[in-house]
């Protein structure tokens, strides 16, 4: 079965663009969430989506967004980029939130986001 | 504020050597945990996790962990690694918030470098 799949690899952009960055989950999975990863630090979270609507927000500024598709796909996207946008994006997909914890979230390859 | 640490940033190990790879976190409620695993060029990777019940997990390739909700830890073990465990260890946990959504609040990592 095919895992999480981000597109795209790597990405470079200049102060001020707009980015969007896609994701696949695995087949079944309803919930997607997003993490930054800084070089040299673990994942941050900044977006959960749950059958097509935000679930949970991280302490990201509202320049960044998402959302998600009815196949359950999703698509980050980052305004006005800075120079400290500059991270690994990564997807999560799992079966969904529900009301418990015990939901194991399965990580794509990521994206490499350079902003210049 | 929910946070996970890990205590070694950088560990290097002779081949067959013991491993163990602290992790403590700040959470009060229920909460499940998990180590992941980033192999050079590749992504995160579940390794273990620990919803409830024995608190000796054990995971993939000969790895471990151990939860004692006393002291907020869940640390990963080895009893003898190999030059392929080459690779960036991740803790962790899983904390329900409030709105039903669950988040993974990772530690910074530990990079472990194994000499043949």
């Amino acid at each position: 079965d095919a895992g999480v799949t981000q597109s795209p690899t790597h990405l470079i952009k200049t102060r001020g663009q707009q980015v969007t960055l896609r994701c696949s989950p695995i087949s079944g999975h309803k919930s997607v969430s997003w993490y930054q990863q800084v070089l040299g630090q673990g994942p941050q979270f900044i977006f959960q989506y749950y059958e097509k609507e935000e679930r949970g927000r991280g302490n990201f500024p509202d320049r960044f967004s998402a959302r998600q598709f009815p196949n359950y796909s999703s698509e980050l996207n980052v305004n006005a980029l800075l120079l400290g946008d500059s991270a690994l994006y990564l997807c999560a997909s799992s079966w969904g939130t529900g009301t418990g914890t015990r939901d194991t979230q399965y990580f794509g390859p990521g994206t490499r986001l350079t902003v210049l | 504020a929910q946070s996970v640490s890990q205590h070694n940033h950088h560990v290097i190990l002779s081949e067959a050597a013991s491993l163990e790879l602290g992790c403590n976190y700040s959470y009060g409620g229920t909460v499940n945990l998990f180590w992941y695993v980033q192999y050079p060029g590749q992504h995160l990777q579940l390794l273990l996790k620990y919803f409830s019940g024995d608190p000796l997990v054990k995971g993939i390739k000969g790895f471990e962990a151990e939860f004692i909700k006393s002291k907020f830890s869940f640390n990963l073990r080895k009893p003898s690694v190999q030059w392929s465990d080459t690779a960036e260890y991740f803790c962790a946990v899983n904390a329900q918030v409030s709105g039903g959504y669950n988040k993974l609040i990772f530690g910074a990592g530990t990079r472990l470098a194994v000499h043949p």
